[in-house]
């Protein structure tokens, strides 16, 4: 077990252009969810995958966001055309069957939009 | 629609005496309770969570919570903090009847502990 793995640690970005995460869960793990988290603030709930599916997406995640997850296994998220709003720490998270067994988060991504 | 209050932004504590961090829910429907820790720079890491059963939870490194239906209230304490206790805290809330138990989180408490 060697935890939930999310690369890059940081990305710096100009805005407009497009920047995608990778996160890798713990292997066994067959939910995974991506949350946002801004300066000051607790994480908030982007999207949600039980294996392949992805099975539910917040009103947060504008038409500008996409994720995946290919065969049920690391997940990718996606922005495009990046804004300076866009700025955060983006956290994937993964767990067995559902959050009363407890999540196990990632370090993060921390994204700057210039 | 479930939402958590942190009352307090900040809480500055003497190392090796007691601290409570406040958490109030709101949910219309039965909840998993959860208390996480942030490290700079850092992910979150459990500390402890309610589901049933017995209402005061003991967690890692000392911490327990209390969850209080009545006041619907989930405080966390611990009776003597260390220098490394410093960190941010989050109390979060789920829905285990639905909704892929996404978490709720409060906008957080930044413990200090100083000497």
């Amino acid at each position: 077990d060697t935890g939930v793995s999310q690369n890059p640690r940081h990305k710096i970005t100009k805005r407009g252009q497009n920047v995608t995460f990778r996160c890798d869960p713990i292997s066994e793990h067959n939910r995974l969810y991506w949350y946002r988290q801004t300066l000051g603030q607790g994480p908030e709930f982007l999207t949600y995958f039980q294996n392949e599916a992805q099975l539910e997406k917040s009103r947060l995640l504008s038409d500008r966001f996409s994720a995946e997850r290919p065969k049920g296994s690391f997940s990718t998220l996606e922005i495009q055309r990046t804004e300076q709003g866009d700025s955060a720490m983006y956290l994937c998270a993964s767990t067995v069957r559902n959050a009363g067994y407890g999540y196990t988060f990632g370090s993060g991504t921390r994204l700057t939009v210039v | 629609a479930q939402s958590v209050t942190q009352l307090d932004s900040q809480v500055p504590v003497f190392e090796e005496a007691p601290v409570e961090l406040r958490c109030n829910y709101s949910s219309s429907v039965s909840v998993y309770l959860f208390w996480y820790v942030q490290y700079p720079n850092q992910g979150l890491q459990l500390l402890l969570k309610y589901l049933s059963g017995s209402t005061l939870v003991k967690g890692i490194n000392g911490f327990e919570a209390e969850f209080n239906k009545s006041q619907t209230s989930f405080h966390l304490r611990k009776p003597s903090v260390h220098i490394s206790d410093t960190a941010e805290y989050f109390c979060a809330v789920s829905d285990p009847t639905g909704g892929g138990n996404k978490l709720t989180f409060g906008t957080g408490t930044q413990l200090k502990v100083e000497l």
